[in-house]
């Protein structure tokens, strides 16, 4: 099965500050890149994904970019703000393969400090 | 609203008790999951089904079984529930594979808090 590691476990800026998220993982055949964002006590939700045929993806303050030689993938945070304080998560997955165990990384908790 | 609803929100359960939580979607969405949530461990996939009436094993399955009899419900059940599933559980969804167009996102429920004494 896939192999996630997500680096580092915990990270805290200050507001306006970026921050970057790194997501390795062990199975070449992955091609859907994901991050989901969970705020404390709700549910995760996806922020942003990409797809191996793209590089880099950005919706407003958020980017993911990928490095699929490496395999590894980030989420870049800039301008960062007291609302972007979570934990972050990745889960990278093969598509069309009929398989959905998806295996998401331990997370990253964030902590923006204002 | 359309959406995935879980239930109970949280429960407190004799150790040895037999216990089914709930999960029930209305996107008619394929697959659907379930994941225990626990601190320093991430989401950790117990059962998942790619569609109705097929079931596959995740990471943790041990201690619990699920069914998908029809599109909609997908319950999980701890036959004799132990303390170590003491846990926040997470059934999810998503329209399927990432073949045929369909997006990858998974869509969570709110999440069951579970506590075994």
């Amino acid at each position: 099965g896939e192999n996630v590691e997500q680096h580092p476990s915990t990270l805290s800026v200050q507001e306006g500050d970026s921050a970057v998220i790194k997501c390795t993982y062990s199975d070449s055949a992955s091609n859907y890149f994901p991050w989901y964002k969970q705020e404390l006590g709700k549910r995760p939700q996806l922020i942003i994904d990409i797809r191996s045929n793209v590089g880099e993806k950005k919706d407003q303050r958020i980017a993911v970019t990928l490095n699929k030689t490496a395999k590894h993938f980030s989420l870049h945070i800039t301008e960062t703000q007291p609302e972007d304080s979570a934990v972050y998560f990745c889960a990278p997955r093969e598509s069309g393969a009929g398989s959905y165990q998806l295996t998401f990384g331990k997370g990253t908790k964030l902590s923006v400090i204002p | 609203i359309a959406g995935i609803t879980q239930a109970p929100t949280s429960q407190i359960l004799a150790a040895g008790r037999r216990m089914t939580l709930r999960c029930t979607q209305d996107m008619r969405h394929n697959a659907m999951y379930w994941y225990r949530q626990d601190l320093g461990l991430g989401l950790r996939l117990i059962h998942y089904s790619n569609t109705a009436g097929t079931t596959g094993k995740g990471e943790v399955p041990d201690g619990y079984s699920v069914s998908r009899a029809n599109t909609d419900d997908f319950p999980l059940t701890l036959a004799s529930a132990v303390p170590s599933q003491t846990s926040v559980y997470f059934c999810a969804s998503s329209e399927g594979g990432l073949a045929g167009g369909h997006t990858g996102e998974l869509f969570f429920g709110e999440g069951s808090r579970l506590t075994v004494l």
